[in-house]
């Protein structure tokens, strides 16, 4: 089935140490979006690929950086974490963008010690 | 930035009863999607309303939408203990592919 796949499904760092995240997608979508998502909050949008394109939201911290080697793969990058990064980070594809459904992955759970 | 509002914040409700929520924004938009999540998951998209449409149903789901009160619901009938869950509104705005999402209702459905 065509999905969209995220590893690690739980991720413990220690604060200040670089942490990795992973997404892939068996859709063949072009856009890919990463977004934090607090307890009992909205998903928050951090930045998004539109093919090779990269945007950046205007208020994501530059602790936050991302990559899209090929168009399957997108990577979370948290180049020194805090305690306030803690959350569920979730990645997100759709066809083309507007007027079609994303497709989220199941998240990364996030917690920094 | 989130632009819907979300209204209840939480719902409790019998198994076979209906569950409606309700969803204000504050811009124009080409359209607007309701997404579920399960506790601890990533979301699944329910239906998509476009800004001409009113209403639409998808198996136990209708949603409504009024863009002069810029407000949607989403009535789930018959709920099922499966259907509990938090359930979020995203808008699509105007010149703008990216969603904007609702802090969400969160549905328990009580056996």
């Amino acid at each position: 089935d065509a999905m969209v796949i995220q590893n690690p499904r739980y991720q413990v760092t220690q604060f200040g140490k670089p942490v990795t995240l992973s997404c892939s997608q068996t859709l063949n979508h072009n856009v890919m979006y990463w977004y934090q998502q607090k307890s009992s909050q909205a998903p928050k949008l951090l930045f998004h690929y539109y093919d090779k394109d990269f945007n950046n939201e205007a208020d994501t911290p530059d602790n936050f950086q991302s990559r899209r080697p090929n168009t399957s793969f997108c990577f979370l990058d948290i180049r020194s974490p805090g305690l306030g990064d803690a959350a569920m980070y979730l990645c997100a594809t759709s066809d083309s963008g507007r007027f079609y459904e994303q497709y989220f992955g199941p998240g990364t759970r996030l917690t920094v010690t | 930035s989130q632009q819907g509002e979300e209204d209840p914040q939480a719902l409790s409700i019998q198994e076979g009863e209906n569950a409606t929520m309700n969803c204000s924004y504050k811009t124009s938009i080409n359209n607007l999607q309701w997404y579920r999540q399960n506790s601890g998951r990533g979301l699944v998209h329910l239906i998509l309303i476009r800004s001409n449409e009113r209403e639409k149903h998808s198996g136990r789901l209708r949603v409504t939408l009024d863009t002069s009160k810029k407000s949607s619901s989403l009535l789930i009938t018959a709920s099922r203990a499966a259907d509990t869950a938090s359930y979020f509104c995203a808008t699509e705005p105007i010149n703008d592919y990216k969603l904007s999402f609702g802090a969400g209702t969160t549905v328990t459905v009580r056996a």
